[in-house]
């Protein structure tokens, strides 16, 4: 079945520096993929859609200068957060989905845990 | 904000059927109802989604009221490693076009021994 990796799985970095999240589809190619943040016992919200080869699409009230995300390649997507403070920390998703179609509306990694300190 | 409402916990004992409710009254009507589950601090898993017709698949059942108000998953056999956050989702088409899902709170199931 389709595989979408993430890597980290986990993170620690200080506050002010960056961080680089990586999403991969293993065995499919993903036109679309998506970012979403969950904080603690709290849903998944969208942050982001990203088409490969143009720029991503911000939901409303997600600063796009300070959550950068690139999707250069159709099995490649990133998710960089710039000068990262304590309320960044959270846990991180993506997914994609299948440029060929399928039932599935999108396949999903299975997380990275970002801790600010 | 989400299009759906569930209730936030639910029990159920192992090997029984666990029947897990939804709303989403304000559906339009080319918006797909999904359903995926997660397990504590893993990604979500696809079970299973629909229109309007009932839907089954090696996972689950999936029924749909008349007027596409409500819809219950269902879970023929619930085992212990049943026991995870299901979320009732909407798929929606945003102003240009793209589709997207619109998540809520889930329902926390237990499954019990």
């Amino acid at each position: 079945g389709a595989v979408v990796s993430q890597h980290p799985s986990w993170v620690i970095c200080k506050s002010g520096t960056s961080v680089k999240i990586e999403c991969r589809s293993l065995d499919f190619q993903a036109t679309t993929m998506f970012w979403y943040r969950q904080f603690p016992k709290q849903s998944l919200m969208l942050m982001a859609t990203s088409n490969e080869g143009s720029k991503a699409t911000y939901e409303q009230g997600v600063e796009k200068d300070k959550f950068l995300i690139n999707h250069a390649s159709l099995t490649l997507s990133t998710l960089t957060v710039t000068s990262a403070h304590p309320e960044d920390s959270s846990f991180y998703i993506c997914s994609a989905r299948d440029s060929k179609g399928g039932i599935y509306e999108q396949y999903f990694g299975p997380g990275t845990r970002l801790t600010v300190t | 904000d989400a299009k759906t409402t569930q209730p936030p916990s639910m029990d159920c004992a192992e090997g029984r059927a666990a029947n897990l409710p939804c709303n989403h009254s304000t559906i339009s009507g080319n918006e797909y109802v999904y359903w995926y589950r997660q397990i504590h601090s893993q990604g979500p898993q696809y079970i299973i989604h629909g229109l309007k017709n009932n839907e089954t698949n090696e996972m689950a059942s999936l029924i749909i009221t008349e007027d596409r108000k409500s819809s219950t998953l269902i879970l023929p056999h619930a085992t212990l490693r049943d026991t995870a956050v299901y979320y009732c989702i909407v798929r929606v088409y945003n102003a240009g076009n793209n589709r997207k899902l619109i998540w809520g709170l889930g329902t926390s199931l237990a499954v019990n021994p």
